[in-house]
C-alpha cells in the first residue's frame, strides 16, 4: 500500500513570495490533515478536510494560508505572501474516519520550507 | 486546551540500556495516545497507539504505558541500538479529533 506522498520535499524562498505543497494521501482515506513543524517543536494542526469539506481550520493563519481538497483525494496548502516565521516542515496525514474511538493517523516525508 | 509535555527534551545513552521516554497532558478526556519516530528531514512513523480504555501496548522491544487519569504515558525501550537514534513524538487525540503533539525528546544511542 503506497504511503502519504507530498512535493516539493524542500522548498527555499524569499519573504512576500509565494508558495504551494502538494498532497496526495493514502487511497481511500476520507480525512486529510495538514501540520506545521516549527523546528524544536512538535507538529501544530493547521487544517483538517473530511473528504472535500473542512473539518477545522481554527489554527490557519487564513490572511496568508489557504488550502483546498477540491475533489476529496489530493490537496494543496498555498502561502500568500510568505513570512519568515513560515518557515518549518509542513507534514500531511491522512486516517480513516472510523467509528470509536481508533483512528491513526498516517503521516507523509513533509516539505521542509526555507524562507529567507 | 490540551497541553502535552515531554521530558527530557533530549537524552544520551550507550548500546545496550534499557530507556524510558515520558510524555504528561492536562486534559485526561482524550481518545488515545500515540507514539510516533521521526528521523532527521523525515515524516512520522507511528510506533503504538493506545486507546482510552487501554493501560498498555507492546510492539517488538517497545513497551508503551497509559494512565489517563494521571494524564501520563512512558514509552520503554528494551536493549537500546544505534539505529533507535531519533526524536520520538507523543501525541494525544482529543474528540474533535485533533492530535495535540509534545515537543519531542531527541534520543542517541551511542555504539
Amino acid at each position: 500500500e503506497a504511503g502519504v506522498a507530498q512535493s516539493p520535499r524542500y522548498k527555499i524562498i524569499e519573504k512576500r513570495q509565494s508558495v504551494a505543497f502538494w498532497c496526495n494521501p493514502i487511497s481511500g482515506h476520507a480525512t486529510l490533515y495538514w501540520y506545521q513543524q516549527i523546528l524544536g517543536q512538535g507538529p501544530k494542526l493547521l487544517i483538517q478536510f473530511q473528504n472535500n469539506g473542512v473539518v477545522d481550520d481554527s489554527q490557519l493563519p487564513k490572511d496568508r494560508f489557504s488550502a483546498e481538497r477540491l475533489k476529496g483525494v489530493d490537496s494543496t496548502l498555498k502561502i500568500q505572501p510568505a513570512k519568515l516565521e513560515d518557515s518549518a516542515v509542513y507534514l500531511c496525514a491522512s486516517s480513516t474516519p472510523l467509528a470509536g474511538d481508533y483512528n491513526e493517523q498516517f503521516f507523509g516525508p513533509g516539505t521542509r520550507l526555507t524562507v529567507l | 486546551k490540551q497541553e502535552v509535555t515531554q521530558i527530557p527534551a533530549a537524552l544520551s545513552v550507550p548500546e545496550g540500556e534499557n530507556l524510558v521516554l515520558n510524555c504528561s497532558f492536562t486534559d485526561s478526556a482524550i481518545y488515545n495516545l500515540q507514539w510516533f519516530r521521526q528521523d532527521p528531514g523525515k515524516g512520522l512513523t507511528s510506533l503504538l497507539l493506545i486507546q482510552s480504555s487501554q493501560r498498555e501496548q507492546t510492539s517488538g522491544r517497545l513497551n508503551a504505558s497509559l494512565d489517563k487519569s494521571s494524564g501520563r504515558s512512558t514509552l520503554y525501550i528494551a536493549a537500546s541500538q544505534p539505529g533507535d537514534s531519533a526524536t520520538y513524538l507523543c501525541a494525544v487525540r482529543t474528540g474533535a479529533n485533533n492530535l495535540f503533539f509534545g515537543t519531542g525528546t531527541r534520543l542517541t544511542v551511542i555504539p
